[in-house]
């Protein structure tokens, strides 16, 4: 079955150290998204890429960094200079110029 | 620059009570909408979206909502819920003359909590 795979579901970092989520996707979509939930802000956009090797920042991009290597992956970095990195993270993916999102089943990162 | 308002961030009501879930956008270019369900600790799902033609659209679980220009409003309901219905309800927008990745923006969210 086609879908989006967010591994680790649970994922626990100390202060300051880096940590990389990983999104990978078989549906054959162009686009993907990161996107960070966190309670009573309902989600905000962290990073998207159109195509292989460009990604553009999104709302909230300071101190996460993305790459785009290949079509079916997007993974996302949590810098050390993410203040406050504890939250709910959701990666999606599109076709272009098409109005269907499918979500992952998110990342629940929390500094310890 | 485009926004989504929901007005409740918790709806709590009765198992086979009706619900309206409410949503404001502001937006000065066309736009296009969406409602997204959300289960705990899971990912969004569609529920249904209002891309052009009839304003009212459906889901296949009894949910419909109504696209209303002159309020900027896209309110979501059921006649009647069901336990399964708790869940977190997020709406967003886009615009249509957005090309290549649509970029979807959301609400804050809306907790809806069926009691027996």
């Amino acid at each position: 079955d086609g879908g989006i795979t967010q591994s680790p579901k649970y994922l626990f970092r100390k202060e300051g150290q880096n940590v990389t989520l990983s999104c990978e996707q078989n549906l054959n979509h162009d686009a993907m998204y990161w996107y960070r939930q966190d309670p009573g802000q309902g989600l905000r956009l962290i990073y998207y890429s159109q195509i292989v090797n460009d990604f553009q920042k999104g709302d909230i991009a300071e101190g996460y960094s993305v790459s785009r290597e290949k079509k079916e992956s997007f993974p996302l970095t949590v810098t050390s200079a993410q203040k406050n990195p504890t939250a709910f993270y959701l990666c999606a993916s599109s076709m272009l110029n098409n109005y269907g999102y499918t979500f992952g089943s998110g990342t629940r990162l929390t500094v310890v | 620059a485009q926004s989504v308002t929901q007005l409740d961030s918790q709806v709590p009501v009765f198992e086979e009570a009706p619900v309206e879930l409410r949503c404001n956008y502001s937006s000065s270019v066309s736009v296009y909408l969406f409602w997204y369900v959300q289960y705990p600790n899971q990912g969004l799902q569609l529920l249904l979206k209002y891309l052009s033609g009839s304003t009212l659209v459906e889901s296949i679980n009894g949910f419909e909502a109504e696209f209303n220009k002159s309020q900027t409003s896209f309110h979501l309901r059921k006649p009647s819920v069901h336990i399964s219905d708790t869940a977190e309800y997020f709406c967003a927008v886009t615009s249509p003359r957005t090309q290549g990745a649509q970029k979807l923006v959301f609400g804050q969210g809306t907790r809806l909590t069926i009691n027996p």
